[in-house]
């Protein structure tokens, strides 16, 4: 089974700054078919998870552009620009490679 | 706009059956791959089951298998979970989502499962 470390667990970050998020594996997730399966979903308190990145650094469908993500192989971070209000949540990440499982998720908080 | 819409949660003792189902509207169910994944309180997400749009394959992590059985219905637009054999452990808000390139891009409101005694 693929074990998705991710780093930190909590940050604490100041509105109008970066932050960054890390995300390891335990295998290489580069697929067999050349893609590499590893997104980035945010959870807000009480709400379902929401998908902000796929296969590394795919911006989804709405998801503003001070959020990226990039990696390659087993090494994948989540960076966002400018922190707003709103970032506040947990992160996960998500590999898709080799069945799916699920990183241990990052509080980001103000 | 897409929606997913889960029911049948609740209560149920330990050793016994729930079924959940998460009925989609507004994009195409017939060709969509379906996740279920649950989360127990205050917990992060695990990812539970997935099937592909026709039906023909499901996978399901090791905790859930022979216990849990994923399937749909194309006519209906509709996923089910039949959960069978519940522990404890298996107390989680369930969602279901579809997929999007091995991602998970709608998701349900979420379904809470307890079991208890």
């Amino acid at each position: 089974e693929i074990v998705m470390t991710q780093t930190p667990l909590s940050s604490p970050v100041t509105l109008g700054q970066p932050a960054s998020i890390s995300c390891r594996s335990s295998q290489s997730l580069v697929h067999s078919d050349g893609n590499t399966y590893l997104s980035w979903l945010q959870q807000r308190p009480g709400q379902p998870p929401r998908l902000l990145i796929y296969k590394i650094s795919n911006r989804f469908s709405g998801v503003p552009d001070r959020f990226s993500g990039s990696g390659a192989e087993t090494d994948f971070t989540l960076k966002i620009s400018r922190v707003e209000a709103e970032d506040v949540g947990v992160y996960y990440c998500m590999q898709a490679t080799h069945m799916y499982t699920f990183g241990q998720g990052t509080k980001l908080e103000i | 706009e897409v929606q997913l819409v889960e029911s049948g949660g609740g209560l149920a003792q330990p050793g016994g059956s729930l079924r959940l189902s998460c009925v989609v509207s507004g994009l195409s169910f017939r060709d969509s791959w379906m996740h279920w994944v649950r989360q127990a309180p205050g917990k992060g997400l695990v990812w539970v089951s997935r099937i592909k749009s026709d039906g023909s394959d499901t996978i399901y992590t090791d905790s859930v298998k022979g216990r849990f059985t994923v399937s749909r219905d194309n006519a209906k637009n509709t996923l089910y979970l039949q959960m069978n054999s519940l522990r404890a452990e298996d107390t989680a808000v369930y969602y279901c989502a579809t997929d999007w390139f091995g991602a998970t891009d709608n998701w349900g409101q979420g379904n809470l499962v307890t079991v208890s005694s």
